[in-house]
């Protein structure tokens, strides 16, 4: 196990409507990654959090937001969603932040199904 | 990351047999690779990692080759084991970039 946990681990919701999902950070590591992973693909790119500032983004539209805490925690908003945002969000941690050559461990994931 | 569709390379080997997994990468300027192991229902699990200054790096009963000419990465399992079966993810990152690029995967099977 990695240390980093997410939740929740399972959410249903339906199109229009707006998520959170909430994401720890490994123990002394202060950078957190978001992907998303659809069905038998691998995980995209979404954003990154470092000193509390998005740190980079992916190909993902404005109504992908994030948050980063004091704690290094970390949020994942998704408004207005949509049926193809049905997917697993992964959280990695990391440590360096702007270095960027340290290996991202990954948490569990949070399943949205969107209807 | 590329759009691979939904059906996964598959690899089926006998358990205690060595396995090779194969990943080709899109980017010249990639100067760190990592092989991720994911099961279902989980994460991916971080299982080695490379820098382009390096060739080979081996783990326990793994082994990683890369090939910068013609940008080939490939992952050794060495007398593999039921557990091993899960899809196998390579990922590439360019210098101080945020982001990894995840290849297509592969499905591992361990037979009995």
């Amino acid at each position: 196990e990695t240390g980093v946990t997410q939740s929740p681990t399972h959410l249903i919701k339906t199109r229009g409507q707006q998520v959170t999902l909430r994401c720890s950070s490994q123990s002394g590591h202060n950078t957190v990654s978001w992907y998303q992973q659809a069905l038998g693909q691998g995980p995209q790119f979404i954003f990154q959090y470092y000193r509390e500032e998005e740190n980079g983004r992916g190909n993902f539209p404005p109504r992908f937001s994030g948050l980063q805490f004091p704690n290094y925690s970390s949020e994942l908003n998704v408004n207005a969603l949509e049926l193809d945002d049905s997917a697993l969000y992964l959280c990695a941690s990391s440590s360096g932040g702007d270095r960027g050559r340290e290996t991202q461990y990954f948490g569990p994931g949070t399943r949205l199904l969107v209807l | 990351g590329e759009s691979v569709g939904l059906h996964l390379p598959t690899l089926s080997v006998q358990e205690g047999d060595n396995s090779i997994i194969n990943c080709a990468y899109s980017n010249s300027a990639s100067d760190y690779f990592i092989w991720y192991k994911q099961e279902s229902g989980k994460g991916p699990q971080f299982i080695i990692d490379i820098r382009s200054n390096m060739d080979k790096r081996q783990g326990q009963r793994v082994t990683v080759l890369l090939n910068k000419t013609v940008k080939h990465l490939s992952l050794q399992i060495a007398a593999t084991q039921p557990g091993d079966s899960a899809v196998y993810f390579c990922a590439e990152k360019v210098g101080s970039a945020r982001q990894l690029t995840f290849g297509s995967g592969t499905q591992l099977t361990v037979l009995p």
